[in-house]
């Protein structure tokens, strides 16, 4: 049971570059949820997902995308990066009701 | 919204003795749930516990309790018998319902042998 998967662990990106984080879960939870970490700070909510085909905006999602295609898969996407966008990234999922997170390793993105 | 507050950034506490972190947090709802996660320097997000707001009943995992106060929005986590792996930094969070989890800014805990 590998839980919640995410790849790259690092990158680095160009200004101006895109990319795709990637996250898999196989728990068949219903919720997935992208956070991002800046340094010495908490978890702010990017974008989330309730269920294949339904996602919606967090906090922070400008310059981010996301799709969920399946209950499996819940990938981020950057487009046009910038350095404001260097941070940690994680991916998290959970079940229905009380139940808290899971998340993955992170990924450590840095802009240059 | 809602909000969590960490208001101690950094703590510090002897191995073998026991420490406090800090927690509190502003709602409107009635049944919500409270979480206290660890992140190590490897960075992985631990679930350490999670108290539901309807039980009255402190949550403990083994050296781990809280000191859950509903009337006053305060969620302390204590840690017993602390040891050097007790080390992160930890973070109180916050879900109701189906809504997502909002975060503190984090507690710095250093563990001194």
């Amino acid at each position: 049971n590998a839980g919640v998967t995410q790849t790259p662990k690092f990158r680095i990106l160009k200004i101006g570059q895109s990319m795709t984080l990637q996250c898999t879960q196989d728990m068949n939870h219903n919720y997935m949820y992208w956070y991002r970490q800046d340094p010495g700070m908490g978890l702010k909510l990017i974008y989330y997902s309730v269920g294949a085909g339904i996602t919606d905006k967090g906090e922070v999602p400008n310059g981010y995308n996301v799709s969920r295609s399946t209950t499996e898969d819940f990938p981020l996407r950057l487009e046009l990066a910038a350095p404001s966008q260097t941070s940690v990234y994680f991916c998290a999922s959970r079940m229905t009701g009380r139940y808290g997170y899971t998340f993955g390793s992170g990924t450590r993105l840095t802009v240059v | 919204a809602q909000t969590v507050t960490q208001s101690q950034p950094e703590m510090s506490v002897q191995e073998a003795e026991t420490v406090t972190l800090s927690c509190t947090y502003d709602t409107s709802e009635s049944d919500y749930y409270l979480f206290w996660y660890k992140q190590p320097p490897s960075r992985q997000m631990i679930l350490v516990i999670r108290q539901e707001a309807y039980k009255q009943q402190n949550a403990t995992e083994n050296r781990f309790s809280v000191n859950f106060q509903k009337a006053a929005k305060s969620f302390s986590l204590k840690i017993s018998d602390s040891q050097l792996g007790d080390a992160a930094m930890y973070f109180c969070a916050y879900r109701s319902d189906d809504n997502d989890m909002r975060f503190g800014a984090g507690t710095r805990l250093t563990v001194k042998p």
